[in-house]
């Protein structure tokens, strides 16, 4: 069965430096994804992405963050400055269409020292 | 606003019990879609379901199913002879054309620990 592919699985950095997460989504899919998830706590979105550009945000997703497909499979997201806050899991997902059953990738445990 | 509300945050049964786990939700759109994931021990988020906001028939799935009730904005999932690989978060969740679709809102899971 097709996955969506996240590395690393876990991740520690110093606060201040900046991280990229690395998304590889199911081949045929056209909508990409960011969630988080703070340990114990809801999932929350992030971002959405689509023809290469995002299509929406939450209020969380601010200047700190951003979002490149920088080729024709991988999709990254980008910590600039990584704040202790910053520490939780970030799932990857991608969906054929709009509001389809999204395929989660299995998360990057980002941890901020 | 949408919001989806698990009321239930943990919930122990032994083995071979059913179990049913709530979900209502708010929205002021008449089209929308609903889903439920599970995350078992590892972390990874599971799709089980999607279902929109126009189909009110009853879904089942081997041993799991769903009832979707629009007159009580419910959408409760249920495991029926629950086993130990069913212990795990379950999280109910929506998105509706007041997100573009593009965002789904997740409500707070439900932990099902199922003993043996």
């Amino acid at each position: 069965e097709p996955e969506v592919t996240q590395t690393p699985s876990h991740q520690v950095t110093q606060m201040g430096q900046e991280v990229i997460l690395r998304c590889v989504p199911i081949s045929n899919h056209l909508y990409f994804y960011w969630y988080r998830q703070i340990l114990g706590q809801k999932v929350e979105f992030l971002v959405s992405f689509y023809n290469n550009e995002i299509s929406e945000k939450s209020e969380i997703f601010d200047d700190q963050f951003s979002v490149e497909r920088p080729d024709g499979s991988n999709f990254t997201l980008k910590i600039r400055s990584t704040k202790l806050e910053d520490s939780a899991m970030y799932f990857c997902a991608s969906s054929p269409v709009r509001s389809d059953g999204y395929t989660f990738g299995s998360g990057t445990r980002l941890t901020v020292v | 606003a949408q919001k989806v509300t698990q009321a239930q945050t943990e919930i122990s049964v032994v083995e071979k019990e059913d179990v049913t786990l709530d979900c209502v939700y708010e929205t002021r759109d008449t089209t929308y879609y609903l889903f439920w994931y599970k995350q078992p021990p590892s972390g990874e988020l599971v799709f089980l379901i999607r279902r929109n906001s126009f189909d009110e028939q009853n879904e089942i799935s081997g041993r799991y199913s769903w009832n979707f009730q629009k007159s009580t904005s419910s959408f409760n999932f249920t495991i029926t002879a629950s086993q130990v690989v069913d212990s795990a978060v379950y999280f109910c969740a929506l998105s509706d054309l007041g997100t573009s679709y593009d965002k789904v809102i997740f409500g707070p899971g439900t932990s099902l620990s199922v003993i043996p």
